[in-house]
């Protein structure tokens, strides 16, 4: 079980952004990925191997953690940041995803 | 580029059936596994299945096992999820997604809606 921490985040842009992910039991880096979500839109790849950040994506977001607990860092969010952002994780089936957490606008 | 489009989705009863597809281009498809995934309002997203490569595994999510069924044909590009003795919380987008060993669920299609109500 992957539980997201906060659900919502109420930020203004220009803030940064601290997005936790807790794993019920460890798990290994390189299984671990952030999706980022808008309305009406498929997820988006952010982040793999708990730290990797996928193509295309801005350097303002980075991904740390190991073991349970993984964190998702946005330096200075920008307009388009605000969207729900998800963990996944796929060591093994049943493949799993946090509820997610809303980054909205303060 | 990479591109992955879902059909199928309807309208169907509860206990019904219906199938999925989802034809894939842009990328040598049959050097990877694929899933589905769905998102419902009272799970989120929810992994429902995945198929390897050349189609001899599949594994399945907790709540579909036994009533789903994930399948490709490699010569045609797709992946199919025939889905049996449909319920109201099957109810959801489904997605077709391309699996990558590193990088995970790497690549989604934009989805396609299953509503199950009578």
């Amino acid at each position: 079980v992957l539980t997201q921490s906060p659900d919502t985040l109420p930020l203004s842009p220009g803030e940064r952004a601290t997005l936790s992910c807790r794993a019920s039991q460890s798990l290994s880096r390189t299984s671990f990925a952030w999706y980022q979500q808008k309305p009406g839109q498929a997820p988006r790849l952010l982040i793999y191997s708990a730290s990797t950040r996928a193509t295309g994506v801005p350097d303002r977001f980075s991904g740390s953690g190991s073991g349970a607990d993984f964190t998702l860092t946005i330096s200075s969010i920008e307009p388009e940041d605000f969207a729900v952002y998800y963990c996944l994780q796929h060591s093994r089936s049943p493949y799993t995803f946090g509820q997610g957490t809303k980054l909205e606008i303060k | 580029e990479v591109r992955l489009v879902e059909s199928g989705g309807a309208l169907v009863q509860p206990g019904g059936s219906l199938r999925l597809s989802c034809a894939a281009s842009g990328f040598t498809f049959d050097d990877y596994g694929m899933h589905w995934v769905r998102q419902t309002p009272g799970k989120g997203l929810e992994w429902v299945a995945l198929v390897t490569w050349d189609g001899g595994d599949a594994f399945y999510g907790t709540s579909v096992k036994g009533r789903f069924t994930i399948s490709r044909d490699n010569s045609n590009n797709s992946l199919h999820l025939q889905m049996n003795s449909l319920r109201g919380d099957d109810s959801g987008i489904y997605y077709c997604v391309k699996d990558n060993e590193v990088a995970g669920f790497d690549v989604w299609g934009q989805g396609i809606l299953v509503t199950v109500s009578s």
